[in-house]
């Protein structure tokens, strides 16, 4: 089974704070994601990635960076943190080979709290 | 901009009922359409999924239908039990390099009463 493990369930940082979420992945997955989850809105595509060292703004990519310096492991960063960014956060992952449309596999999300 | 737009925002139905979540998109490039199921404290996981090719897809209780001249599908939950108690989400996406880009709806709370 594959797993998608996020290093936090629940994350309070303070206004200004550098932010780091952590994401590994055990299954040698080629793409990687970040995605914000609020209610109302659903989730929002934050960056990808799709090979080590590669990263792909998505949709809100405003106020956030990535890191994937090793294939099992996606870091999202908060360069700033502000309050607007508190929110649910998932980690997913999903494979290139094989047949098409491969699913993308979540983590269970970290809670982040800016104070 | 909303690319997928779900409905209802939430749903109550009784045991044995049938559950019906409705998504529209507009951008006709899309290829693929997942259905993702939610548990509270958990990750979404894929449920179902279907491409433009096929009308409707079945697996167990759960049935997407597609309709591509009106650019809609939907999923139905026959013989609804408390166990599907979650929040569902539509997607689709179109081919990016290899992998699917999902787009998402803004999700649907089911509640099965006993």
């Amino acid at each position: 089974d594959v797993k998608v493990t996020q290093s936090s369930r629940y994350l309070v940082k303070r206004t200004g704070e550098k932010v780091f979420l952590e994401c590994v992945q055990d299954m040698d997955h080629e793409n990687m994601f970040w995605y914000r989850q609020d209610p109302g809105l659903g989730l929002r595509l934050i960056y990808f990635s799709y090979d080590v060292k590669m990263k792909e703004k998505g949709d809100i990519p405003e106020g956030y960076s990535v890191s994937r310096e090793k294939k099992e492991r996606f870091s999202l960063i908060l360069e700033s943190a502000s309050t607007n960014q508190t929110s649910m956060y998932l980690c997913a992952s999903s494979t290139s080979s094989g047949r098409n449309n491969q699913p993308q596999h979540f983590g269970d999300g970290t809670r982040l709290s800016i104070l | 901009q909303q690319q997928v737009k779900q409905s209802p925002q939430s749903l109550i139905v009784q045991k044995g009922g049938i559950s019906i979540i409705n998504c529209a998109y507009e951008n006709t490039a899309f290829d693929y359409f997942p259905w993702y199921q939610q548990f509270p404290g958990k990750g979404p996981a894929l449920l179902i999924a279907i491409r433009p090719d096929v009308s409707e897809k079945k697996e167990g209780r759960f049935t997407i239908s597609f309709n591509k001249s009106a650019k809609q599908f939907s999923l139905h939950i026959m013989d609804s039990q408390p166990g599907d108690s979650a929040t569902y989400f539509c997607a689709a996406s179109k081919r990016y390099t290899g992998f699917q880009k999902l787009v998402f709806g803004t999700g649907t709370r089911l509640l099965v009463s006993p």
